[in-house]
């Protein structure tokens, strides 16, 4: 079974500052993907980025990017410019396309403050 | 695209009772998944549909809980004899193909 570890359970970032949200993750298997989720206080789960375990080009959607490493099951979450409305959980989730599951396994998330 | 919906947002009930919630999937995604989440937790895989098939149970899924999907349209998750430990936010996603994009979430409190 996959699993999905977030060490960090909260951080705090100074607003236009930079931060980075670690993830690693366990499984056996060599074609997966890898998703951010932002979940703001009392809203909905969104898509933040997504990779795919086959491409070596790290991610990128605007502010957001990730540090892809395969080899250390490491997927980390860079945000540049830290603004107000980032303040959200973040979770990293693990998905093993396939015959029969497309589930996605979260990690406990990190709690991720932006400070004015 | 509307987005993922899912009703009521809350419920509040007695242990014992039977609640059922409904989510409306954006339309044409062929997957469909219900989450569990329990407060400071990520959400957790309960049932998945490709159509109108369910193809996978956790074993979180317990005989009180069952799913439908008819036609392959809104998918319904039924809690039957609701226990206190059934308190949670229950989400619902879909998915054409691999990413998936979730609802607002049904919080369910029960007393």
């Amino acid at each position: 079974a996959q699993t999905v570890t977030q060490s960090q359970p909260e951080m705090s970032v100074q607003e236009a500052e930079t931060v980075t949200l670690s993830c690693t993750y366990d499984t056996s298997e060599s074609n997966y993907y890898l998703f951010w989720y932002k979940q703001p206080p009392s809203r909905q789960m969104i898509l933040v980025i997504r990779q795919e375990a086959y491409k070596q080009q790290n991610a990128t959607e605007n502010r957001f990017s990730v540090n892809f490493q395969k080899a250390a099951k490491s997927f980390s979450l860079k945000i540049s410019d830290s603004q107000l409305g980032d303040t959200a959980m973040y979770f990293c989730a693990f998905m093993k396309p396939g015959a029969g599951s497309y589930q996605l396994t979260f990690g406990k998330g990190t709690k991720l403050s932006v400070i004015p | 695209d509307t987005g993922v919906s899912q009703d009521p947002r809350h419920k509040i009930t007695k242990r014992g009772q039977n609640v059922t919630f409904r989510c409306d999937p954006i339309s044409e995604h062929n997957r469909l998944y219900w989450y569990r989440q329990t407060l400071g937790q990520g959400p957790e895989f309960l049932t998945y549909f490709q159509n109108e098939a369910q193809l996978e149970k956790s074993r979180l899924l317990s005989d009180r809980f069952s799913a439908e999907r008819p036609k392959g349209s809104f998918s319904t998750l039924e809690i039957q004899r609701t226990e206190q430990g059934d308190s949670a936010m229950y989400l619902c996603a879909s998915s054409r193909p691999e990413t998936q994009y979730f609802g607002p979430g049904t919080r369910l409190l029960v007393l």
